[in-house]
Parts: structure tokens; C-alpha cells; sequence
């Protein structure tokens, strides 16, 4: 099983909206409506943004919202604020139990 | 709301084998926790699942990297999960995390521990 494809980077001004892609398979993103995203601050407990491909926790603004087409999800950021500058990954079920994670990806507000 | 509390920083050396405890405070894995996943992040590295375990039903299941090394259980009666890593090597050095979630959450973690780093050395 190899790591759901991310960018290594991607990088918007304030206000501005970004989109992270994450591309699996038919045997994980494609085959179940089960993809998460994790914004992970260095040093910190990641923090689930999103389940069930779009679905948002209580407490994650609506700012963040995600989608799926195919073998590829997607992660948009509107309106963007310093504080999102973090590391995004993306998780998938991939069948008989297991999950996989996507190699990450860095953001940046600039 | 749950918490979890991972046992402190390990060195072990090459070879050998590592055990890091994950407790559910805020109460037992029946009431609060579906599913208990292990993650780890090597050095300038991303998240990576290692296993999982369905606490009430002790079911583990590993990824397929880890099949042959580790080992996931569950303690319900003291809302324990334990990752037991064997045959440890210089690349195993990472920063473990547990995670919890529920199944209205598909698979997501909810709560995660504090991270337990491992330093393996020869």
C-alpha cells in the first residue's frame, strides 16, 4: 500500500482560497466514502477537520470544506488566515480495517 | 470530553523492542471510543498508520508495512491500548501517536494523544 498522493506544498495570500488534492485508488479514496483531513501543527496532536469526505466537526469553520471525484479528494481553505499555515493530511479507508494516510502537505499563508 | 495520555520518551536499542501505553481518561473505551488507531511521524516525515484496534471487540488490524512487527491490544476494564513495536530499527525513530474515534465519525480520529517519541540507537 503506498501513501495517498498529496502536494508537497501549495501556499495562498490572506483571503485567498486554496485547494489540497489527495489521490488514491479504487481500493481506498475512489472505493469508500470514508476520507479524513488533519491539520497538524509541528509539535502538536493533529486535529480532525474533516470525515466522511465532507463533514466538519463542531468547532472547524465552515471556511474549510472537501469533496471527492473519483480516486481524488480535495481540501479547500477559504478566506485564508494566518492561523491555517500548518500541515494538511488526508486519510482514507482502505479496506479490511486499515487506513492510509497521504505523504502531507505544507501550507503557507504568505 | 476524552483524553489521551501516552506513556513518556523511549531510547531503545537496535534489536530490541518498544511498548508505548495510550489511557482514555474521561472514561472507559466503551462509552467514549470506537476504534483506536497508532500512527507514527518519522523525522521530516508524514503521518503514517501503523494499526488499529476495535477496543470491544479486541480486533487489531495492522498496515501491511507493520504486519510482522507490531502489536496493538486493548485493556477495557482500564481504557488502555498498548503498541507494541519489535525488532527495532534506526528508522523506527518517530513520534507515536494514539488516536480515538467514534463510528458516527467514519474513520476519523477525534482525539489524539499527546505523541510518545522513540529513539532507536545502535
Amino acid at each position: 500500500q503506498s501513501a495517498l498522493t498529496q502536494p508537497r506544498s501549495v501556499s495562498g495570500s490572506p483571503g485567498q482560497s486554496v485547494t489540497i488534492s489527495c489521490t488514491g485508488t479504487s481500493s481506498d479514496v475512489g472505493g469508500y466514502n470514508y476520507v479524513s483531513w488533519y491539520q497538524h501543527h509541528p509539535g502538536k496532536a493533529p486535529k480532525l477537520m474533516i470525515y466522511d469526505v465532507t463533514r466538519r466537526p463542531s468547532g472547524v469553520p465552515d471556511r474549510f470544506s472537501a469533496s471527492k471525484s473519483g480516486n481524488t479528494a480535495s481540501l479547500t481553505i477559504s478566506g485564508l488566515q494566518a492561523e491555517d499555515e500548518s500541515d494538511y493530511y488526508c486519510c482514507s479507508y482502505a479496506g479490511s480495517y486499515t487506513l492510509l494516510f497521504g505523504g502531507g502537505t505544507k501550507l503557507t499563508v504568505l | 470530553q476524552v483524553q489521551l495520555v501516552q506513556s513518556g520518551a523511549e531510547v531503545k536499542k537496535s534489536g530490541s523492542s518498544v511498548k508505548v501505553s495510550c489511557k482514555a481518561s474521561g472514561g472507559t473505551f466503551s462509552n467514549n471510543i470506537d476504534m483506536i488507531g497508532w500512527m507514527r511521524q518519522a523525522p521530516g516525515q508524514g503521518l503514517e498508520w501503523m494499526g488499529g484496534v476495535i477496543p470491544v471487540y479486541g480486533i487489531a488490524t495492522y498496515a501491511q508495512k507493520f504486519q510482522d512487527r507490531v502489536r496493538i491490544t486493548a485493556d477495557e476494564s482500564t481504557g488502555t491500548t498498548y503498541m507494541e513495536l519489535s525488532g527495532l530499527r534506526s528508522e523506527d525513530t518517530a513520534v507515536y501517536f494514539c488516536a480515538g474515534g467514534l463510528d458516527s465519525r467514519g474513520w476519523g480520529y477525534d482525539w489524539w494523544g499527546q505523541g510518545t517519541l522513540v529513539t532507536v540507537s545502535s
